[in-house]
């Protein structure tokens, strides 16, 4: 079953516009790590934000902030204002400690493609 | 800031050799972790391993692949015999029990 999905499989804006991110999880875990990645073209894996299943105050980091609801089970992640460098694939991933005792186990979703056109 | 370290950052193998795609995490953590990017697709997780045991491993990780920490410091992922489909990003990943850090990854193209 899929465990972390991401409807969006692409998202065009003009430089300077919002763009929105979603993210929707499925777990039966009450203890869970939630992540942002942001792969650019060149191919690296470039860790955003992690959020855990304690905490929801939904944070502002510069022109990054996120949602995270765990009622519905959604984990939104914004860029505000956006620019040219954020064109990228973005994924949301899940960590449950499960059998190895260890966060470092991630589900990824399959990606949005974020494309920003000056 | 400590980094994970994959090498090399692009391998194109013949397909049914051997490929051994090398990582050195950082030098505390304790989980080391290969996770696999198709192009175009998601990544997904292939192994995680700690106390020098493979501690949980997907169904895609059969028997072509093995991994091996040799010497304290390297962790490597061996391909037995590649296949064409086992083209993909190879992503190392090592931990400490909280969030994973990940290298820069390996592209291996199986021609």
């Amino acid at each position: 079953a899929q465990k972390v999905t991401q409807a969006q499989t692409e998202i065009s804006v003009v430089e300077k516009e919002d763009v929105t991110l979603d993210c929707v999880y499925e777990t039966r875990d009450t203890t869970y790590y939630l992540f942002w990645y942001k792969q650019p073209p060149s191919g690296e894996l470039v860790f955003l934000i992690r959020r855990n299943s304690f905490d929801e105050q939904n944070e502002i980091s510069g022109r990054y902030s996120w949602n995270f609801q765990k009622s519905t089970s959604s984990f939104n992640f914004t860029i505000t204002a956006s620019q040219v460098v954020d064109s990228a694939v973005y994924f949301c991933a899940l960590s449950e400690v499960g059998t190895t005792d260890s966060w470092g186990k991630l589900q990824f979703g399959a990606g949005t493609q974020v494309v920003v056109t000056p | 800031e400590p980094e994970v370290t994959q090498t090399p950052s692009h391998q194109v193998t013949q397909m049914g050799q051997e490929v051994i795609l090398r990582c050195v995490p950082i030098s505390n953590h304790l989980y080391f972790y290969w996770y696999r990017q198709i192009l175009g697709q998601k990544v997904e997780f292939l192994v995680s391993f700690y106390n020098n045991e493979i501690s949980e491993k997907s169904e895609i990780f059969d028997d072509q692949f093995s991994v091996e920490r040799p010497d304290g410091s390297n962790f490597t992922l061996k391909i037995r015999s590649t296949k064409l489909e086992d083209s993909a990003m190879y992503f190392c990943a090592s931990s400490e029990g909280m969030e994973a850090f990940f290298g820069q990854g390996t592209r291996l193209t199986v021609v």
